[in-house]
């Protein structure tokens, strides 16, 4: 009965490659994100979509394209990664885009990039 | 931008004590929320506070949304192994729906 699910939940590649990284929600939340955790462990919001929708767009290299086929889902793909691109990445999502508090997150994914 | 200063960046105590971590803002917030985050698992949300001044409790756990509005302090008492942990406070303002996360706190706790 996982809430939020990703995976893969490790991912090795190397410079260059283009990979994603999938997301699904079954809380039936309309708003999902991607946060960035960085080897210091500091969180940094990367995504919102609220509905399918686009609204939050942190300042993320055009690399990252997030991309949203229905509301229990957002992906993230990476292309052309980057040494500087390994970290955990976090999926969460909340009932609506202005509920704090209500986010609830998934177990990540860990980026290694060679 | 905005941004959280949370201290202690890591606290090691013995189990029994009582632990007390804080976060400060350059700005003000609207909402005050706590996470906890084991490893390899994503944060999990512990107490929100929507008013300032407003003191929560969850358990062992007590919180509170400071007054000026550009602060907050988790407390937790009685402190046991399982309370290990990363804790990480963050703030959300106006309408952005965005959430700004401090630096987090590391718990160690020597049964």
């Amino acid at each position: 009965d996982t809430a939020v699910s990703q995976t893969p939940k490790y991912l090795v590649t190397q410079m260059g490659n283009d990979k994603s990284i999938k997301c699904e929600q079954n809380l039936g939340h309309d708003t999902m994100y991607w946060y960035k955790q960085d080897s210091k462990k500091f969180l940094k919001i990367m995504f919102s979509y609220n509905n399918k929708e686009l609204i939050i767009n942190e300042t993320v290299p055009n690399r990252f394209s997030p991309k949203s086929p229905d509301k229990a889902h957002l992906n993230l793909h990476i292309n052309s990664l980057e040494l500087g691109d390994s970290a955990v990445y976090f999926c969460a999502s909340s009932q609506g885009f202005l509920s704090p508090g209500g986010e609830y997150f998934g177990p990540g994914t860990r980026l290694t990039v060679t | 931008g905005q941004q959280l200063n949370q201290s202690p960046q890591s606290m090691f105590i013995q189990e029994g004590e009582d632990v007390s971590m804080n976060c400060t803002s350059s700005s003000i917030f609207n909402t005050w929320l706590w996470y906890k985050q084991d490893p390899g698992e994503g944060p999990v949300l512990l107490i929100a506070l929507y008013k300032a001044g407003e003191l929560t409790s969850n358990g062992r756990l007590t919180a509170q949304f400071g007054i000026t509005r550009k602060d907050s302090f988790l407390n937790i008492s009685a402190s046991i192994p399982s309370d290990v942990g990363i804790y990480f406070c963050a703030g959300s303002a106006g309408n952005t729906g965005k959430l700004i996360f401090g630096q987090g706190t590391t718990l160690q706790v020597k049964p």
